[in-house]
């Protein structure tokens, strides 16, 4: 399977700012995803990062709050904007469809804190 | 939009015993995939099952994709003490979407 690396692996953060998580991966894949994940709760699909062109947002999850990019086949970013203490979660990024990934591989994670 | 059913939501274990759980949908899913998640860390894939009826193991774990595509299970033999974290079912439809169950929380009998 393809290996998947998150940057920061965690951070606490003021509310207000804004903190862009990265996600980086060993080969080209097709499809990257952004998930996030509650304390205690399951994953939660925020959207479907797209290689050249805008991301595709799940429903309840906006592009003003959450940007995406992905300017190439290995790396994508996720910022989370004017954080609130309600955005504290663990921010996972996904990867399917390169060499040795016919379903969805996860990264290590983001965990994020904001007070 | 679809929800899957996990349960049970925690079990305790002791070493040696064999645990299941599972997962039910009232959707169709033309792919079920389980993973265990440790604390700190992202979720790893244990099983992959991509056809009704499916059986597939991976050491002591066996899943198995419902035939109606509507339900899957997972089942650990002789658990040990590193069996302990959160185990994940996810279904996959069209699109690549995954969509997870609430999760089952494996711990150890004290």
């Amino acid at each position: 399977s393809a290996v998947i690396s998150q940057k920061p692996s965690r951070d606490i953060c003021q509310r207000g700012t804004s903190l862009t998580i990265q996600c980086q991966v060993d080969s080209q894949v097709t499809m990257m995803f952004w998930y996030r994940q509650q304390p205690g709760q399951s994953l939660t699909l925020i959207a479907t990062a797209n290689q050249g062109s805008e991301a595709t947002y799940e429903s309840g999850f906006v592009i003003d709050k959450f940007p995406i990019s992905r300017p190439n086949l290995t790396f994508s970013t996720l910022t989370v904007s004017n954080m609130s203490p309600e955005d504290s979660s663990i921010y996972l990024c996904s990867v399917e469809g390169g060499s040795g990934t016919d379903t969805q591989y996860f990264g290590p994670g983001t965990r994020l804190t904001v007070l | 939009g679809q929800q899957l059913n996990q349960s049970p939501q925690s079990m305790f274990i002791q070493e040696g015993e064999d645990v299941s759980m599972n997962c039910t949908s009232s959707s169709i899913f033309n792919t079920w995939l389980w993973y265990k998640q440790d604390p700190g860390e992202g979720p790893v894939l244990l099983i992959a099952l991509y056809k009704a009826g499916e059986l597939t193991s991976n050491g002591r774990l066996t899943a198995q994709f419902g035939i109606t595509r509507k339900d899957s299970f997972l089942n650990i033999s002789a658990s040990i003490p590193s069996d302990v974290g959160i185990y994940f079912c996810a279904g996959q439809a069209a699109g690549n979407k995954l969509t997870f169950g609430g999760g089952t929380r494996v711990l150890v009998k004290p």
